[in-house]
């Protein structure tokens, strides 16, 4: 069965750095999205993705934030300057379809997450 | 804004019994979907069960089965023949149901999760 695939699994990175987190989304899938899990705390939405723009995001992604889907294949999470509390788990997932036509279920597909942690 | 809360942090089970993981929801919509997700210790979340809050039929899936309770807003997920491999966090989410292309919101929204332990 086709999965969605992160790189890297764990990312060390010191404070003020730039971090790039990958994704390789499910192939036939048109909709993307970037979650995130502080340790103990619950799963949060950051951003969605279709049609190589943002088609929602939450308050966390601020200006610090951007995504990309830089070929076919590949969707990307940049912080730029990363903080101590950008520390968590980010999850990418991809779904084929977000809710259409009326009704349609598409679930969200979720990778292994990469581990971020900020020194 | 809708909210979803699983009031459990930490569940266990004898395997092979039945477990009922709780979870309730606030929103103001009359269309959405639930689901439940299972992130066991090697990290990817896995799909468990959906429900479409216009059918009324409870989904089921094996050995997973949700009682969804609309008016009261309750979507809780039954594993019978707990198994070993169930040890997992579980987690509820909710997502609306737009009509139309471009409307509403995609975005899952999670509970804290239920941390579900399996006894041999």
């Amino acid at each position: 069965e086709p999965e969605v695939t992160q790189t890297p699994s764990h990312q060390v990175t010191q404070m003020g750095q730039e971090v790039i987190l990958r994704c390789v989304p499910i192939s036939n899938h048109l909709y993307f999205y970037w979650y995130r899990q502080i340790l103990g705390q619950k799963v949060e939405f950051l951003v969605s993705f279709y049609n190589n723009e943002i088609s929602e995001k939450s308050e966390i992604f601020d200006d610090q934030f951007s995504v990309e889907r830089p070929d076919g294949s590949n969707f990307t999470l940049k912080i730029r300057s990363t903080k101590l509390e950008d520390s968590a788990m980010y999850f990418c997932a991809s779904s084929r379809t977000a809710g259409q036509p009326l009704y349609s279920n598409q679930p969200q597909h979720f990778g292994d997450g990469t581990r971020l942690s900020i020194l | 804004a809708q909210t979803v809360t699983q009031s459990q942090p930490e569940m266990s089970v004898q395997e092979a019994e039945t477990v009922t993981l709780s979870c309730t929801y606030d929103t103001s919509e009359s269309d959405y979907y639930l689901f439940w997700y299972k992130q066991p210790p090697s990290r990817q979340m896995i799909l468990v069960i959906r429900q479409e809050a216009y059918k009324q039929q409870n989904a089921t899936e094996n050995r997973f089965s949700v009682n969804f309770q609309k008016a009261a807003k309750s979507f809780s997920l039954k594993i019978s023949d707990s198994q070993l491999g169930d040890a997992a966090m579980y987690f509820c989410a909710y997502r609306s149901a737009p009509r139309y292309s471009g409307a509403g919101s995609y975005q899952l929204t999670f509970g804290k999760g239920t941390k579900l332990s399996v006894i041999p």
